[in-house]
């Protein structure tokens, strides 16, 4: 299988963008997904097939694509942000893999 | 609104094996691939593994020779079975859908399971 790497944390004041990166070889290849996962909470979906956002979620997520790496971005970023963020891809076997994780802190 | 529940003990013992289900509501199982997806307190997430309601399952090789998961269609119910526990299996285990055969959504609110003598 293939790993997804992201970094551990990002902090980002009230207001700022906050951007999450997510690596990986497959990701060319493959889409990505990203979750939003709160304090006691199970994941919640936030962009799925690199770029295109589920209904009800704030206008101010957004993912892009370029080569190896995805990335999510939050604009004009709020309290109720602060969470762990989750990529997540396929390979062509039929195996999903989860990325490290990104805690994102609002200031 | 397709809604998830997971069930089963929480409390398991070393070498037991851990037996859960999900109950699907709100939608058809035989309609979607569905999966379980396992969190150790403080750390990331982890797949166990899919199955459709009729076809092979697909598991984490990594669990693999460890793992089981059937579906009940009278039930609109899946479940897990992982055999020999150890303490390294002491997570929160949550059911999800899968969406286009890519994508997690949605979960259930997750089932705390304890490996403890």
């Amino acid at each position: 299988s293939f790993e997804l790497t992201q970094p551990p944390s990002v902090s980002v004041s009230p207001g700022q963008t906050a951007t999450i990166t997510c690596s990986g070889d497959a990701l060319p290849k493959q889409y990505a997904y990203w979750y939003q996962q709160k304090p006691g909470q199970a994941p919640v979906l936030v962009i799925y097939k690199d770029t295109e956002r589920p209904s009800g979620i704030p206008e101010r997520f957004s993912g892009s694509s370029s080569g190896t790496t995805v990335t999510l971005s939050i604009s004009g970023v709020q309290a109720e942000d602060e969470a762990d963020y989750y990529c997540q891809s396929t390979d062509s076997s039929g195996t999903y893999v989860f990325g490290t994780g990104t805690k994102v802190t609002v200031l | 609104q397709v809604q998830l529940q997971e069930s089963g003990p929480g409390l398991l013992k070393p070498s037991e094996t851990l037996s859960l289900a999900c109950t699907v509501s709100g939608d058809s199982i035989s309609s979607y691939y569905w999966s379980w997806i396992r969190q150790p307190a403080g750390k990331g997430l982890e797949w166990i593994g899919r199955i459709y309601s009729s076809g092979s399952p697909n598991y984490n090789p990594t669990l693999k020779s460890r793992v089981t998961m059937s579906v009940d269609t009278s039930k609109n119910q899946f479940s897990l079975k992982m055999t020999s526990v150890s303490a390294a299996d002491t997570a929160m285990y949550y059911c999800a859908r899968i969406t286009e055969v890519d994508w997690f959504d949605p979960w259930g609110q997750g089932t705390l399971v304890t490996v403890s003598s």
